[in-house]
């Protein structure tokens, strides 16, 4: 079965605190992608980093960072000194060529000023 | 800005209608996905369309229904509407390995 996991269903900070959301994934594929997406109050679906099932190395964005270990099929993703602009609804999903891409159900972040 | 648009923006419709949606890219990808993402869930894969033709589905009904135009624009049907068919509908443009480019969605009301 595939499917993604966001045990987080919301989180509260104070702004400039690090937070880190968690993702845990299921599949049998051995070729998969992993994407952290983020979603705003207006809705739209932003894309923030996609990896493939090959590449384990951790990356690093400006104050965003993903953590992927395939041992544990977790891909994470930490928010450095957060801001009150990264308040969203953060999904991560899973593309498979059998059931194509799968969200989790989504981790809401408040960030507070 | 994804250059992805949909219409449109908001729809009330009443049990047992029938629904299109729209949905354009400025990019020319000949991928298209539509997603239904009910209140506080996440985005739930309806299809996708590759070159016109559909090459992947998800759990919906087949009253889930999809074209996609020679420009790669597309549409989604939904015939004989359910109360839970309410939802914002997302489409996406960019297939299952690469970044997906999400229009701001229609959301669909039915009563």
């Amino acid at each position: 079965a595939q499917k993604v996991t966001q045990a987080q269903t919301e989180i509260s900070v104070v702004e400039k605190e690090d937070v880190t959301l968690d993702c845990v994934y299921e599949t049998r594929d051995t070729t998969y992608y992993l994407f952290w997406y983020k979603q705003p109050p207006s809705g739209e679906l932003v894309f923030l980093i996609r990896r493939n099932s090959f590449d384990e190395q951790n990356e690093i964005s400006g104050r965003y960072s993903w953590n992927f270990q395939k041992s544990t099929s977790s891909f994470n993703f930490t928010i450095t000194a957060s801001q009150v602009v990264d308040s969203a609804v953060y999904f991560c999903a899973l593309g498979t060529s059998y059931d194509k891409v799968i969200f989790g159900p989504g981790t809401s972040l408040s960030v507070i000023p | 800005e994804t250059g992805v648009t949909q219409s449109p923006t908001h729809l009330i419709k009443t049990r047992g209608q029938q629904v299109t949606l729209r949905c354009s890219s400025q990019s020319g990808h000949n991928t298209v996905s539509w997603y239904q993402q009910a209140l506080g869930q996440g985005p739930q894969f309806i299809f996708q369309y590759y070159r016109e033709e559909e090459n992947g589905r998800g759990n919906f009904p087949p009253r889930f229904s999809g074209l996609q135009f020679p420009n790669y624009s597309s549409e989604l049907n939904v015939n004989a509407l359910e109360l839970d068919d309410s939802a914002l509908y997302l489409c996406a443009f960019g297939g299952y390995s690469y970044e997906q480019y999400f229009g701001p969605g229609t959301r669909l009301t039915v009563t």
